[in-house]
């Protein structure tokens, strides 16, 4: 298996526009999670899905970010309209939650600059 | 949210020598997980070490976990160059699937 795939791997865009953000799971996995890293916060989750329904996207900063997963094997996050503090690295990684000892495989990011 | 912190916040030794980070978290876990983030990169799973075990070693990983004082410690031996990186611990909690972060150390191994 390819390992999670993301696409783009950089995006920069002005200030209003909207980003879509894709993730490809590795096959079989059950569990998918959006992050997003900066310097000032570390590491933060924004939604998780379990067999593709949303189980906990209190992490999303507001009504501007939004996420769907249509199927097992693909994922968006949007940000519409996107602002400069949207800039962050936003990563995309899946599991298989089969009890506990949930190892999560991480895509390589999507660099978001956002001018 | 972070639950858990390691500390340092940064650490910067010599090639060969041994390395040392912990992480502190703040509720029940099922397990705790290291993970290793190069830059540039996404993390990359190192060792899971489940909430009844008390050490665990995965080549020059030794990884111990004190559920008492709710603290765990990433020990790399016989540190390489290769091994400059982040480093970020990660619990699980009970039922829940979801991995909570800390913050990370990051490690620097002079040549």
């Amino acid at each position: 298996d390819a390992g999670v795939i993301q696409s783009p791997r950089h995006e920069v865009t002005e200030m209003g526009q909207e980003v879509t953000l894709r993730c490809k799971p590795i096959s079989g996995h059950n569990s998918l999670f959006w992050y997003r890293q900066t310097m000032m916060r570390g590491l933060e989750l924004l939604i998780y899905f379990n067999n593709n329904v949303p189980i906990d996207d209190s992490g999303m900063p507001e009504d501007r970010f939004s996420a769907k997963m249509p199927n097992a094997s693909f994922s968006t996050l949007k940000i519409q309209p996107s602002e400069p503090r949207d800039s962050a690295v936003y990563f995309c990684a899946s599991s298989f939650s089969m009890g506990a000892g949930t190892e999560a495989f991480f895509g390589q990011g999507t660099r978001l600059t956002v001018v | 949210s972070q639950q858990g912190e390691e500390d340092p916040q940064a650490l910067s030794i010599q090639e060969g020598e041994n390395a040392t980070m912990n992480c502190s978290y703040k509720t029940s876990i099922n397990n705790l997980q290291w993970y290793r983030q190069n830059s540039g990169r996404g993390l990359v799973h190192l060792i899971l070490i489940r909430s009844n075990e008390r050490e665990k070693h995965s080549g020059r990983l030794r990884v111990t976990l004190d559920t008492s004082k709710k603290s765990s410690s990433l020990l790399i031996t016989a540190s390489r160059a290769a091994d400059t990186a982040s480093y970020f611990c990660a619990t699980e909690r009970d039922s829940n699937y979801q991995l909570i972060w800390g913050a990370g150390t990051k490690l620097i191994i002079k040549p």
